[in-house]
């Protein structure tokens, strides 16, 4: 089945205790991406990569690290965690940038980030 | 700025009967696309519908169609015959050709029987 998996689900944690949420596709696609949703500002991109060793930041990358090794995976790193990253994470991944064009932008389950 | 503007916060329809939610957006490209997600209380992002900004027709998926006016920057989500399952959040999208999409605020629908 294809999918986006992404990993834990749920977290609550700490201020300044680094925490990476993991992110997998079994689609073999060049595009990922993470985003945030948090209440009245909708979902903002955080970071992006077209390809292996190839990632950029989006608009609001303050705070995050990724790193894309592999194609399959696309990890989103909060090495020093404030309450003001509390938020629904997703990842998303299309087969290229043409995929996006026609909607296929498919995104994970979503993580719930709990920083106190 | 690459603004979505989604004005109803929230909105409500009787089950079977139609719904439009409201979806306007700022851009000086020629070429762009148009999306909406449903986003059900178990949180997940759904795919529902595609617009391309040089598309002729709106374009349908099911009970969704795409009402597309192009000179006034609209695109607005139509649910036909509403069912229960349909209540959730929605959120308008574009692509901006930086590699991401920008969203809305989104929308919440409720159902009622």
């Amino acid at each position: 089945e294809a999918q986006v998996t992404q990993n834990p689900r749920y977290l609550i944690t700490v201020t300044g205790k680094k925490l990476t949420v993991t992110c997998s596709q079994n689609m073999n696609h060049e595009y990922m991406s993470w985003y945030r949703q948090d209440p009245g500002l909708g979902l903002r991109q955080i970071y992006y990569s077209m390809n292996v060793e190839v990632t950029d930041k989006g608009d609001v990358p303050e705070g995050y690290k990724v790193s894309r090794k592999e194609k399959r995976n696309f990890p989103l790193i909060l090495e020093s965690p404030s309450p003001n990253q509390t938020s629904l994470y997703f990842c998303a991944s299309s087969l290229e940038l043409a995929g996006l064009r026609t909607g296929e932008l498919f995104f994970g389950e979503g993580s719930r980030l709990t920083v106190l | 700025a690459q603004k979505i503007t989604q004005t109803q916060p929230g909105m409500f329809v009787q089950e079977k009967e139609a719904v439009t939610l409201d979806c306007t957006y700022d851009t000086s490209d020629q070429s762009y696309g148009l999306f909406w997600y449903k986003q059900p209380s178990s949180g997940e992002m759904i795919f529902l519908i595609y617009q391309g900004s040089y598309d002729e027709q709106n374009a349908t998926e099911g009970r969704y169609s795409l009402n597309f006016q192009k000179a006034r920057k609209s695109a607005n989500l139509v649910i036909s015959a509403s069912q229960l399952g349909d209540s959730a959040m929605y959120f308008c999208a574009r692509d901006t050709g930086f590699q991401k999409l920008v969203f809305g605020t989104g929308t919440r629908l409720l159902v009622s029987p």
